[in-house]
């Protein structure tokens, strides 16, 4: 296992354009999240799947956002009529929790999209 | 709503020496973790914390909490220059989704 891979890493897309990331977590993980991250701020909670339901989003999140775990594997957020202010680190985060015990979330490398 | 703060959020200080970094919560919480992010990569998982009065302790950071006072330390003893990074706190909060506080940047020098 090689741990929670996104793709793409990088993506620079104009204005208005839509973009679309996908996280594979690690494989028997039935948890995963999506986290924002901008320079020199903590990660910011986007949304959470529970094998393929989204459990819960982000109040944060506008309607040009979707996120989708069609098969409760991988999963994709997209990105419609991308702004400025999307420019940011999308970072994915997968877990297994385990009654009684310690619950660690694995992040991947992230995808850093620029926004011109 | 569930808030974490960190303080100190920049710190700098000397090979050899030890320091304690502070994450406080706002509400209720029953999972509080520690990470370290170094510059332009994602985030490392250092700790997880159930309980009141859990400590763990990694090599030269030791974690603790207290629930009741809803505060978290991470201490570093005799820092090197490797332990420089950004480490942040998070708490969870209601529906699972875990809170991050605004990270405190660390820096040790000779």
């Amino acid at each position: 296992d090689t741990g929670v891979s996104q793709d793409p890493r990088h993506k620079i897309t104009k204005r208005g354009q839509n973009v679309t990331f996908r996280c594979d977590p690690i494989s028997e993980h039935n948890r995963l999240y999506w986290y924002r991250q901008t320079l020199g701020q903590g990660p910011e909670f986007l949304t959470y799947f529970q094998n393929e339901a989204q459990l819960e989003k982000s109040r944060l999140l506008s309607d040009r956002f979707s996120a989708e775990r069609p098969k409760g594997s991988f999963s994709t957020l997209e990105i419609q009529r991308t702004e400025q202010g999307d420019s940011a680190m999308y970072l994915c985060a997968s877990s297994y929790p385990r009654l009684g015990l310690q619950e660690t979330q694995y992040f991947g490398p992230g995808t850093r999209l620029l926004v011109l | 709503e569930l808030k974490v703060e960190q303080n100190p959020l920049f710190l700098s200080m000397q090979e050899g020496k030890n320091y304690t970094i502070y994450c406080n919560y706002s509400t209720t919480s029953d999972r509080l973790y520690w990470y370290r992010q170094d510059p332009g990569k994602s985030l490392e998982s250092l700790f997880v914390l159930l309980s009141n009065g859990a400590v763990k302790q990694e090599g030269r950071l030791m974690a603790s909490l207290d629930t009741k006072a809803r505060l978290s330390t991470l201490h570093i003893t005799a820092a090197v220059h490797d332990l420089s990074a950004t480490y942040f706190c998070a708490a969870r909060g209601n529906y699972d989704k875990v809170i991050f506080g605004p990270g405190t940047s660390l820096s040790v020098i000779p």
